[in-house]
């Protein structure tokens, strides 16, 4: 347990539902992330908050949509996903740059777009 | 452009020892990231260099070359729970993190 969970695990949808991921982390940090794991690529960061304002959007396409309620909640809404989104889905959460060092993971949704 | 690269895939015997390397070029330099990831979980935190040399954690260790813009994670003694991806990241000079793709490590008895 890294103190940051996400839900669901695993979610299969397909191209015109809407879905939505949920993480939630517990470490006490102001700054949360999404990242995108696709099998023998880098991890591509798609969003960053910090304090709840989105710093970061790395010319992520708009059928991605984050929201951040408060330093504890990240969502990601998905919509009209195509078949090359599917990817493991993973947050992260840190202190505010630039004192911190780490960034600690949650254990990422494994999403498949049928 | 920004770039790290590692070993695709590497093979090493139980109790051995394994050198994994990571060289980069990055708009700035803020320190450098090792991470262990097992198969289905989250990566977790093994090691961080912002100065050159080694750093020492148990069996494993992490050595930077800034000027070089290399760095290796060795590890020692290896146990089968080792087999893992381990992924080398930069935080350039916009504290943003740039990842390698991850070397895949297998253990053989």
């Amino acid at each position: 347990e890294t103190g940051v969970t996400q839900t669901p695990r695993h979610l299969v949808m397909g191209m015109t539902n809407k879905k939505s991921l949920k993480c939630e982390q517990h470490l006490g940090h102001n700054a949360m992330y999404w990242y995108k794991q696709s099998a023998k690529k880098p991890l591509e960061l798609m969003f960053v908050y910090n304090f709840k304002e989105q710093t970061e959007n790395n010319s992520v396409p708009s059928r991605f949509s984050p929201e951040c309620p408060n330093s504890s909640h990240l969502f990601l809404h998905l919509h009209t996903l195509q078949p090359e989104d599917s990817a493991l889905y993973l947050c992260a959460s840190s202190k505010v740059q630039p004192e911190s060092h780490e960034q600690y993971f949650g254990p990422g949704t494994r999403l498949t777009v049928t | 452009g920004q770039n790290i690269d590692q070993p695709t895939e590497m093979t090493a015997t139980e109790g051995a020892i394994v050198q994994i390397n990571c060289t980069y070029q990055t708009s700035g330099f803020n320190g450098l990231f090792w991470y262990q990831q097992h198969a289905g979980e989250a990566p977790t935190f093994l090691s961080y260099n912002v100065l050159d040399g080694l750093e020492e954690k148990g069996r494993f260790s992490s050595f930077l070359s800034r000027s070089k813009g290399y760095s290796y994670l060795l590890l020692k003694e290896l146990q089968m729970k080792d087999s893992a991806s381990y992924l080398c990241a930069v935080k350039d000079s916009n504290y943003q993190l740039i990842w390698g793709a991850g070397t895949k490590l297998i253990i053989k008895p």
